[in-house]
């Protein structure tokens, strides 16, 4: 999976929206921007996917530059529970077996 | 509803004692993967398999053994369990190999003494 760059850590006021950046700069074309957060003490959980357009789903929002090179998750209104390490990771929709590769993501912090 | 469940949560075993911890998903997906997590190593994957009767080794296969004779269960197999296998393991699927999103299931937390 190409290389991704995150901030280690980011800071939120509960029930005010969060803005996570990724900077993917080798992106390539059958790559696929893929969000996935863990909390404490829990397994990684999916959030969002996304190609070239904008996707919204029940947890999240992905917007994605037009160049691709980078990307925000965007959630709406954090809560307590969404504390956790965020990831953005690419994956080449066209290969075999890709395992999941964690960088150090962003850790989140919710403040009550 | 759809999920992956994993057994035990926790177990602590000796030496040298076989032991399985078993995964199974109903979401009908035909990639599973096993991880184990690390502090400071993230995940790294242990075994996948690909379908029914189709598995390989991943990224740290040794100690390890699997099996997929049906398409909703993945058990992990430690023949004899050393110390250094003390970690925190995940199950995953996803409808196929690739990029399609993975769904894990809770962990199990493993202490061989």
């Amino acid at each position: 999976d190409a290389k991704t760059t995150q901030p280690n850590s980011m800071e939120s006021n509960e029930e005010e929206p969060v803005h996570l950046p990724c900077n993917h700069s080798t992106i390539s074309g059958t790559d696929y921007i893929h969000w996935y957060r863990q909390l404490p003490s829990q397994g990684p959980e999916y959030v969002i996917h996304g190609l070239t357009s904008n996707v919204n789903n029940r947890m999240a929002s992905l917007a994605i530059a037009e160049d691709r090179k980078s990307s925000t998750l965007i959630l709406h209104r954090a809560t307590l529970r969404d504390a956790a390490v965020y990831y953005c990771i690419l994956r080449d929709v066209n290969s075999g077996n890709t395992p999941l590769v964690f960088g150090k993501g962003t850790r989140l912090s919710v403040i009550a | 509803e759809a999920q992956v469940t994993q057994n035990p949560r926790y177990l602590i075993t000796v030496t040298g004692k076989k032991l399985t911890v078993t995964c199974s998903q109903n979401m009908n997906h035909e990639y599973m993967s096993w991880y184990r997590q690390d502090p400071g190593l993230g995940l790294r994957q242990i075994y996948y398999s690909m379908n029914v009767e189709v598995t390989d080794k991943g990224d740290v296969p040794e100690g390890y053994k699997v099996s997929r004779k049906e398409k909703r269960n993945f058990p992990l197999i430690l023949e004899s369990p050393s110390p250094n296998q003390t970690s925190l393991y995940f199950c995953a699927s996803s409808f196929k190999a690739g990029g399609w999103e993975q769904y894990f299931g809770p962990g199990t937390r493993l202490t061989v003494t």
